[in-house]
């Protein structure tokens, strides 16, 4: 594969579940990203990794959980999660995470917290 | 911080129209100023982006965008649009210091039809 891939696609889940979503980038990136997408909103971005290392946390809720085992690989691990938490998680890649670079997207994961 | 400002939300448009997508922002910093396009079902994908140099910057698939700093603006024009334009356009804007931290803007969905 090439890219950015996400798994699952489409989630759906109680308040009460665990689940995890998970991003690869095939690109030889060392910088990964996720962002939340809601309708009428802007992109809000979550998380920033550079070489594994967390980087930035936007004062993300912490039943977010985010986890980064090497540069290729980004998880999203989900837990007690809100109605309101419904929406497009997006993962992106980018090669250093310097100021001019172009961000690489996947398809996203449709989450529906019932 | 980082605003962007994106005052259409939809722009509906014959094929082979003209087309301007709005986008202004809000800084106290030096800023990259980007163009992101999302088809259905797909994630982002850069359009285009303005860094230095020509204020001026165009894509392969004929859009351009114009940084004007001094009303802080970034407007995204196409003299003639294909159905296949159809799409979400997200402005986004990093400061030009430190690590890459997008702020995007609502988006602007165009609609073209034949």
């Amino acid at each position: 594969e090439t890219g950015v891939t996400q798994t699952p696609r489409h989630l759906v889940m109680g308040m009460t579940n665990k689940k995890s979503l998970k991003c690869e980038q095939h690109l030889g990136h060392n910088a990964m990203y996720w962002y939340k997408q809601s309708a009428k909103k802007p992109l809000e971005l979550m998380f920033v990794y550079s070489l594994e290392e967390r980087v930035e946390n936007n004062s993300v809720p912490s039943r977010f959980s985010p986890e980064c085992p090497n540069s290729s690989h980004l998880f999203l691990h989900l837990h007690t999660l809100q109605p309101e938490d419904s929406a497009l998680y997006l993962c992106a890649s980018s090669p250093s995470g310097e100021e001019g670079e172009t961000q690489y997207f996947g398809p996203g994961t449709r989450l529906l917290v019932l | 911080a980082q605003s962007v400002t994106q005052l259409d939300s939809q722009v509906p448009v014959f094929e082979e129209a003209p087309v301007e997508l709005r986008c202004n922002y809000s800084s106290s910093v030096s800023v990259y100023l980007f163009w992101y396009v999302q088809y259905p079902n797909q994630g982002l994908q850069l359009l285009l982006k303005y860094l230095s140099g020509s204020t001026l910057v165009e894509s392969i698939n004929g859009f351009e965008a114009e940084f004007n700093k001094s009303q802080t603006s970034f407007h995204l024009r196409k003299p003639s649009v294909h159905i296949s334009d159809t799409a979400e356009y997200f402005c986004a804007v990093t400061p030009n210091t430190g690590f890459q931290k997008l702020v995007f803007g609502t988006g602007t969905r165009l609609l073209v039809s034949p």
